[in-house]
């Protein structure tokens, strides 16, 4: 069965605090991505990556960093944690070819107080 | 740029059927996708069609795609309560390649 994890599914943490999301695949998939989803804005992307050690702005970068050392895995990285950040973020991944089919992660709800 | 509208919400009656429609701008849309999520988690594909079909079928689900008018919609028969989720249309188009861009989504509530 295929899979996408996420590293926590709750996170609560203070404004300022650096804070890290990671994201594992275990499909060998080529490309990665980091949304986040807010309610009546839908999915807004963050960033993506279509291989190792390459990344992408999406839509809303700022405030935002990634990291993509392995194939695998792709981390979204909270420099310094502002309320505004909170929110419900979605790792997907996806083969570089073909349907372009997505497959999610279960989220990681952070509140940032 | 790109853009994919969707109603918020809808309201049906268990064993009614559902339809959900979805305006989107890309005019070079390669593929048009519905996902779904069901409460607390992330989303899964339910159907895809390619912007040369009219129509896909899958069981209960039909898709329907106007590309003139740049709509798509998601037809469910018989709908059951497990249906109650949150809808999501999505492109991708060739200038695109592999990044989707996704609506709002649509939250089907199923009234027993």
């Amino acid at each position: 069965d295929v899979k996408v994890t996420q590293s926590s599914r709750y996170l609560v943490k203070r404004t300022g605090e650096k804070v890290f999301l990671e994201c594992v695949q275990d499909m060998d998939h080529e490309n990665m991505f980091w949304y986040r989803q807010d309610p009546g804005l839908g999915l807004r992307l963050i960033y993506f990556s279509y291989d190792v050690k390459m990344k992408e702005k999406g839509d809303i970068p700022e405030g935002y960093s990634v990291s993509r050392e392995k194939k695998e895995r792709f981390s979204l990285i909270l420099e310094s944690a502002s309320t505004n950040q909170t929110s419900m973020y979605l790792c997907a991944s996806s083969q570089g070819r073909g349907v372009y089919e997505q497959y999610f992660g279960p989220g990681t709800r952070l509140t940032v107080t | 740029g790109e853009d994919v509208e969707q109603s918020l919400f809808l309201s049906v009656r268990e064993g009614d059927s559902s339809v959900i429609n979805c305006t989107y701008t890309d005019s070079s849309s390669t593929y048009l996708y519905w996902y779904k999520q069901e409460p607390g988690a992330g989303l899964q594909l339910l159907t895809y069609i390619f912007s040369n079909m009219d129509m896909k079928q899958d069981q209960r689900l039909t898709v329907l795609l106007n590309k003139k008018d740049k709509h798509l919609s998601l037809r469910i028969a018989d709908t059951q309560t497990g249906d109650s989720a949150i809808y999501f249309c999505a492109e991708s188009g060739n200038t695109g390649g592999f990044k989707t861009i996704f609506g709002a989504g649509t939250r089907l509530f199923v009234k027993a």
